[in-house]
Order: C-alpha cells, then structure tokens, then sequence
C-alpha cells in the first residue's frame, strides 16, 4: 500500500516568508509526527496528533510554527515569517493506535527539504 | 523523561565483518527501544523494536540487537555486514504512555569493499 508522502520535496523560500508542508498518513493510522532533522543532527521532535487533536505540541520551537490535521487524514506544518535557522528537512510519521509512540513503529515520509535564503 | 545516546560518530567496517552500532539510553521506567536506517534522500526505515519479552530481537535485512537492561543498552548488530548496509543509523526509545520518541544523532556506517 501506499507509505507516507510529503509534499513539497523542496521548497526554498525567502526570510520573511510563510510556507505550508504538507503529509498524507498512511490511511487508517491514527497517529502522526513532526520532526525537524537539521544537517548532521538527528531528529528534533515537533508535534504529535491523535486524530485531529494535538496532546502534544510542546516541541514547536516557536509561535511562529503551528500545525493541523484533518481528521485521520492530511496535515499541514505552517512556518510563518521563516527565518534562515528554519531551514532543515521536516520529517513526518504516521502509526497505528493511541497509547502515544511507545508501542508502535513509526512509519516515516520522505521529507520536505527547506531552505530559507 | 527519556533520552538515548549514540556515542560513536561514524562506524567503519569491512565488508563480510561483523557490523556493531552502540546505542544507550535512559528512560523513565520500562522502555521501548527502536532501530530506524536512513538511507541517502529516503526517508527513514523501521529495523526493529524492543518493547518486552526476549531480550534479543530481530529485525529486517539480517539485523538484530539485544536488550541489556544492566547497562541499559540496545546495540544494533549485523553478522555479516554488506556494501549496502552503508547508511545513517538511528536508536529511539520511549515508554508507555509516552508521545515523543527521543531520536539519537545518528551514526554513519560505512562498509568498505
């Protein structure tokens, strides 16, 4: 079936500017992640959903990231008046079940590339 | 609260030689232990997991890793290692009840022809 999928791959935008990330879960998993992967670091953890509800956005590093979900469906990261320390791959996972990440693998898109100039 | 740490930065190793990738952690009662590869412009795979039960655990493309609770460690292990085993290896872990899976830096393994 179908994974994970991300859209856009890349994105390069201005300092100042607003931009949306899009993920698609895997259909029927109820879980899904944000992450932010810097260069040569690992994976910084953003927002987690439960269905479109959000127990956890304590890893947004700023106000001007928000997130939301549709149902068990789409999500959209919006980073408003980016600046260039935002630049980094987002990463988005989905899972099966509730009980949050303990328990169930994540299953990982492949990315959205941005760069802020 | 939990944490993981990969201590090494990068992990070289000849073709055909054992492949070992060192992961520790410390995490707030039982934990969940996970292995993900990342290969270059792919997103990351699932390897395998540790939540209960035997303490050594196998997972795809010949991988294993072992639960040792005494030195709260969960290593990733190949017997073999192949060319295209070279990738960016991460350990996570979490507990019950627990939202956030803590990633490690990741470590670089290279295998030489």
């Amino acid at each position: 079936g179908a994974g994970v999928s991300q859209s856009p791959s890349n994105k390069v935008t201005e300092k100042g500017k607003d931009v949306e990330l899009r993920c698609d879960p895997i259909s029927g998993h109820t879980a899904l992640y944000w992450y932010r992967q810097r260069l040569g670091q690992g994976l910084e953890f953003l927002i987690y959903f439960q269905g479109n509800s959000a127990p956890d956005k304590s890893g947004l590093p700023s106000d001007r990231f928000s997130a939301e979900r549709t149902g068990e469906s789409v999500s959209t990261l919006t980073i408003q008046r980016t600046q260039q320390e935002d630049s980094a791959v987002y990463l988005c996972a989905s899972s099966l079940g509730q009980g949050g990440a303990g328990i169930y693998e994540q299953y990982f898109g492949p990315g959205t590339r941005l760069t802020v100039t | 609260a939990q944490s993981v740490a990969q201590p090494e930065d990068q992990v070289n190793v000849a073709e055909g030689n054992p492949l070992t990738v060192k992961c520790t952690y410390s995490v707030s009662g039982n934990p969940y232990l996970f292995w993900y590869v990342q290969y270059p412009n792919r997103g990351l795979q699932f390897l395998l997991k540790y939540i209960t039960g035997d303490n050594l655990v196998k997972g795809s493309y010949g991988f294993e890793a072992e639960f040792n609770k005494s030195q709260t460690s969960f290593h990733l292990k190949k017997p073999s290692a192949l060319v295209s085993d070279s990738a960016l290896y991460f350990c996570a872990g979490s507990y019950y009840g627990n939202n956030r899976l803590a990633f490690g830096k990741g470590n670089q393994v290279v295998v030489i022809p």
